[in-house]
This record gives structure tokens, sequence and C-alpha cells, in this order.
């Protein structure tokens, strides 16, 4: 079946270092990929998404490319800051069940200054 | 507007007992999903309700059964609860009409199973 699989944490990184979270799937069909996060004490909230091959999600400074030829959508981001500690969940849905989401484990980031 | 809101959010159950647990979804938003938490298998889908209709459901046995109501407000029922029922219960709501996958979450209802 469908699944995800995403770097294990904590990562811990300080202010302004490059951030790279591995995710890679296994999906049968074109599945939707999503980068979700959770800051401490609050819900899930999506972070990016791609719909296709080639598609680049971008928000708040992260980016992931959806790789269908590696099967990877790895989030990135330049220059990290304090307030991007929080936990990220990559996450598929298939095209039939878009709301029927399956996320990896999660990784923990936490930024120092 | 207000968010997704998910009451308890904390309970204690014993084993053998039922819970129900609440969820309002965000203000026009026809579906509602639900997701359970725990730390050795993450987050698994349970079900998805749209329109008093469950769409899609989980690999999940019979004891976790849900519905939803015409205001689009849900809720989710476990019976028989056994020790491993004991997670964070998220619920998330989206429009429902052209779905992106992109889901509000609630901060969840922790159960805990004695």
């Amino acid at each position: 079946g469908n699944s995800v699989t995403q770097m294990e944490g904590p990562v811990t990184l300080s202010e302004e270092a490059f951030l790279t979270i591995n995710c890679t799937y296994t999906a049968t069909g074109y599945p939707s990929l999503f980068w979700y996060v959770q800051y401490p004490g609050e819900g899930l909230q999506l972070l990016l998404k791609a719909t296709k091959a080639d598609d680049k999600g971008s928000n708040k400074g992260f980016e992931a490319t959806y790789r269908k030829e590696t099967t990877s959508f790895h989030l990135e981001k330049g220059s990290v800051q304090v307030s991007d500690s929080a936990v990220y969940f990559c996450a598929l849905s298939d095209r039939g069940a878009t709301n029927k989401l399956i996320f990896g484990t999660g990784t923990l980031l936490a930024v120092q200054p | 507007k207000a968010g997704v809101t998910q009451t308890p959010r904390y309970l204690i159950k014993t084993r053998g007992q039922q819970v129900t647990l609440s969820c309002s979804p965000i203000s026009g938003h026809r579906s509602v999903s639900w997701y359970q938490q725990t730390p050795g298998q993450g987050l698994q889908f349970l079900f998805e309700y749209f329109s008093e209709t469950q769409r899609n459901k989980g690999n999940f046995p019979g004891r976790f059964s849900g519905r939803q109501f015409s205001n689009s407000r849900s809720e989710m029922n476990v019976s028989t609860l056994e020790l491993g029922d004991s997670a964070l219960y998220l619920c998330a709501s989206s429009s429902g009409q052209t779905d992106t996958g992109e889901l509000f979450f609630g901060e969840g209802s922790r159960l805990t199973v004695l």
C-alpha cells in the first residue's frame, strides 16, 4: 500500500542554517504530496503542497519539489529561524480520496539562536 | 473565523468503557476527517464524513465509528476501549467541495485508557 518515509529527528540547527528534511514515498498512481507543520501547542497546518510531477510547492521560505523519478518530496529552507522550530510531517493522498492523508512519522526541528 | 474545535481536550477512561469525541468544523466546511496519533504508529486516518455520509474509511476495527450531523459537526465513538486506544485523536475539516488535501486540524482530544 501507499506509504511515506521521512528522516528521523530531532534535527537541531543554528539560526540561519540550511534545512533539508528528506521524504520519500511509495504509491500507486499519481498522488498529491504535502508538508504539514505542527508548532508547539497548535494543531497541524498545511505548509505547502504539490499535485503533479516537477511541481514545486513553496511557502514561508520553505520549498519542496515533487520528484517522480526518485519518489521524493524533500523539504528545504535556505535560512531557518528560531520560529521555525516545530514538527514537520510529509504526507500523500490518493487522487480519489484527497482528504485521506497518509503521513510520515514526523521530524522534530529545533532551531537554536 | 473560528478554527476547528474539539471536545473534550483530555479524558481518562478504563478498559471496556466507551468514549465519544466531538468536533466542530470551521464554519462552512462540510468535510470532517478523523485521525489517530500515537508515538508508535504516528498519524493514521480513521474516516471522513461529507454531508452526513461516510466518504472514506481507514483500517480500524468496527469499535471505531463516527457520524456527522446536518450542521457538519461530527462525533466519533470508540466502544470497548483497549489500552492501545490511548492516543491523540485529531479532527480536521475542509470545504469538501473541491478536494485539495488542505485540511484544517483541531488541537485534538487526548484519550488515556487505564
